[in-house]
């Protein structure tokens, strides 16, 4: 069982257009992390959400946390080329630890020049 | 700033061999990971430790095990190496409310 799901799975677009990827979970969590990932590197942090309902922008990303904390959205506002690459959202399931973080299934997005 | 480093970044193995892949991290982070990646997907904790001498599974860790001696080092050793565990493998490290600093990978090929 997967406790964090991501979708969709595979995105390719044009420049220019924007899009959302979304990761679910039964589960509550007490935070959720937004990764980036590159071919041929290690994830790197993007965001970290906290509270039910928070939303944070870094440029023309915007994150949201659900109000019930079990999930998470990442929005692409005009994608550009430097977009292309792995999108994952990591957390700790709550009745597991605090600081186990398990990964969900990824989000492959290619945006097209 | 080294971060994390792991060591070897390729290797391949042949079936029923074993190894260990080296991690050490010098930022003094508490909770240490082990992950591994197949080929377009997310990633799968394999064990993880939140501090020296203790250790937990993670979602996958059947054929490997791993210690903490130091904060430092988080050595996995894959014993009886089996085509399934191909893969690349990522050791990782966090601090409280921080964000998780990754090694470079390691590329695993079992033959």
């Amino acid at each position: 069982t997967q406790l964090l799901e991501q979708s969709p799975q595979f995105l390719s677009i044009q420049e220019g257009e924007n899009l959302t990827v979304y990761c679910n979970s039964s589960s509550v969590f007490s935070s959720l992390q937004w990764y980036r990932q590159e071919p041929g590197e290690g994830p790197v942090l993007l965001v970290t959400v906290v509270t039910g309902g928070e939303v944070k922008k870094l440029k023309r990303l915007t994150f949201q946390f659900g109000d019930a904390r079990k999930d998470s959205s990442l929005h692409i506002t005009a994608a550009q080329p430097g977009d292309t690459g792995l999108y994952l959202c990591a957390g700790a399931p709550p009745t597991s630890g605090t600081y186990k973080y398990i990964f969900g299934t990824g989000t492959r997005l290619k945006v097209l020049a | 700033n080294a971060g994390v480093t792991q060591t070897p970044k390729f290797r391949i193995l042949k079936i029923g061999q074993s190894m260990t892949l080296q991690c050490t991290q010098d930022m003094n982070h508490n909770y240490m990971y082990w992950y591994r990646q197949d080929p377009g997907m997310g990633l799968k904790l394999i064990y993880y430790s939140v501090g020296a001498g203790i250790t937990d599974k993670g979602e996958v860790p059947n054929g490997y095990n791993v210690s903490r001696s130091t904060t430092e080092d988080f050595p996995l050793r894959l014993e009886l190496a089996a085509p399934s565990q191909t893969s690349v493998y990522f050791c990782a490290s966090t601090h409280i409310r921080s964000a998780i600093y990754f090694g470079e990978g390691s590329w695993l090929t079992v033959v």
